[in-house]
């Protein structure tokens, strides 16, 4: 069975910096790209970043709100999947949703929530 | 970047009636590169259509997708009481982006 679990949310201060995990089973993660995909408070899904799998390059690419800010990574001999914030702001405040894939996405975690206030 | 606007924002029907969602990109979708997904409280998406038009693995066939280039509609035939969620659309052709969701509510 595919699972995607996300880990590392929480409060954290403006400015500051945090780490999340994707910890992926049931499934080759190298064969796959990765996405991450978040939901603040009130509003709607909004697509923050991908990675593409060794076999397409492993390359990255961001939403335009976060470039610069956030890094997406992977560890395929881990099964782990990390994206690193840095000079969070209170609008990045959500619930992170990691997602198989960089096109349409049938398998999600459940999310981690991030709240970023002072 | 490709924007996708849904309308309307929140649909308030009853258990038996059809819903009709729009979503409208800002530029042409890439080989109909759209997928719709279902959201409800405290879940994670589900998603229901991929391709504009392919209903995904255990879909009912109530769900439809049906559009192609700036212009696409997901639509259910009959509504059952577990389809009343928030639905979204995403284009999947250019990077990838979502539209801001249609609330479907019990009327």
């Amino acid at each position: 069975e595919v699972q995607l679990v996300e880990s590392g949310g929480g409060l954290v201060q403006p400015g500051r910096s945090l780490r999340l995990s994707c910890t992926t089973s049931g499934y080759t993660i190298a064969d796959y790209g990765l996405s991450w995909v978040r939901r603040a408070p009130g509003k709607g899904l909004e697509w923050v970043s991908f990675i593409r799998s060794k076999g397409y390059g492993g390359t990255e690419e961001y939403a335009a709100s976060v470039k610069g800010r956030f890094t997406i990574s992977r560890d395929d001999s881990r099964g782990i999947a990390y994206l690193q914030m840095n000079s969070l702001k209170t609008e990045d405040t959500a619930m992170y949703y990691c997602a198989r894939g960089t096109e349409y996405h049938v398998h999600w975690g459940q999310g981690t929530l991030l709240i970023v206030s002072s | 970047e490709i924007v996708l606007t849904q309308s309307p924002g929140t649909l308030s029907l009853s258990p038996g009636e059809r819903a009709t969602l729009s979503c409208r990109a800002s530029q042409s979708v890439s080989s109909n590169n759209l997928a719709w997904y279902q959201q409800k409280p405290g879940q994670a998406p589900r998603l229901l259509i991929y391709g504009a038009s392919r209903r995904a693995t255990g879909i009912p066939d109530r769900f439809s997708g049906s559009g192609s280039g700036t212009d696409f509609t997901l639509t259910i035939s009959r509504l059952e009481p577990e389809d009343f969620a928030v639905y979204y659309c995403q284009q999947y052709g250019n990077l990838s982006a979502f539209g801001q969701g249609t609330k479907v509510e019990i009327k």
